[in-house]
């Protein structure tokens, strides 16, 4: 069975900093992709990234990079350069689109 | 995305009515998830399937859910006899070749009343 935990229920960050979004994983699946969605007040789900668990590379896409470390089961979403349309609900899932509980982001002015 | 399209976006029922949800998933994708989620919570897997097959229900409640996704049309997830527990937002996600790209419909935001 997979899970998906993201222990930071609520974050903050100041506008124009960095902020990175935990979220650790449990699989016995040799292969797996992680995705991170972006849920705004408007309710709609925003595909953000994907990474696969063969991937070389940490995946990265505009101002989203994933800190994928595999051996530690962790994949991070990291947002730089925070912009006030960065508030929102942040979910992390696995390949069978299992998710976490989420991650509320406020970015301050 | 766009390319997926759930309708309707809002659903009224009253107790004991059915609740129809369509969705169509993205060109060329053949399989589609449903979930239920309620205000400030995640989203809860219901239901996993591929055209004309259902692989995996373990999220679906055994009574009043039934989804089906036949091999034309839009996926249905229907709920008969309506509760106001049932009062949710019911996203789909369909899912591409190679499981690397999956993306959402806006949902169907249902009211029991």
């Amino acid at each position: 069975a997979q899970k998906i935990t993201q222990t930071q229920p609520g974050m903050f960050v100041q506008e124009k900093e960095a902020v990175t979004l935990d979220c650790t994983y449990d699989t016995s699946d040799q292969s797996y992709g992680l995705f991170w969605y972006k849920q705004p007040s408007s309710g709609e789900m925003i595909f953000l990234i994907y990474q696969g668990s063969y991937d070389e590379q940490n995946a990265t896409e505009g101002r989203y990079s994933l800190n994928f470390q595999k051996a530690r089961k962790s994949a991070n979403l990291v947002i730089s350069a925070s912009q006030l349309g960065d508030s929102a609900m942040y979910f992390c899932a696995m390949s069978k689109l299992i998710f976490g509980q989420g991650t509320t982001l406020q970015v301050k002015p | 995305n766009a390319g997926v399209m759930q309708n309707p976006r809002h659903l009224v029922r009253r107790r004991g009515q059915e609740a129809r949800l369509r969705c169509s998933p993205m060109k060329g994708h053949s399989h589609v998830y449903w979930y239920r989620q309620l205000p400030e919570e995640g989203l809860k897997f219901m239901v996993y399937l591929q055209k004309e097959n259902i692989i995996d229900e373990s999220g679906m409640p055994k009574e009043r859910f039934s989804a089906e996704f036949p091999k034309e049309g839009p996926s249905i997830l229907r709920i008969q006899q309506v509760v106001r527990g049932d009062s949710a937002a019911y996203f789909c996600a369909s899912i591409g070749q190679g499981n690397t790209e999956a993306f959402f419909g806006q949902g169907t935001r249902l009211t029991v009343v």
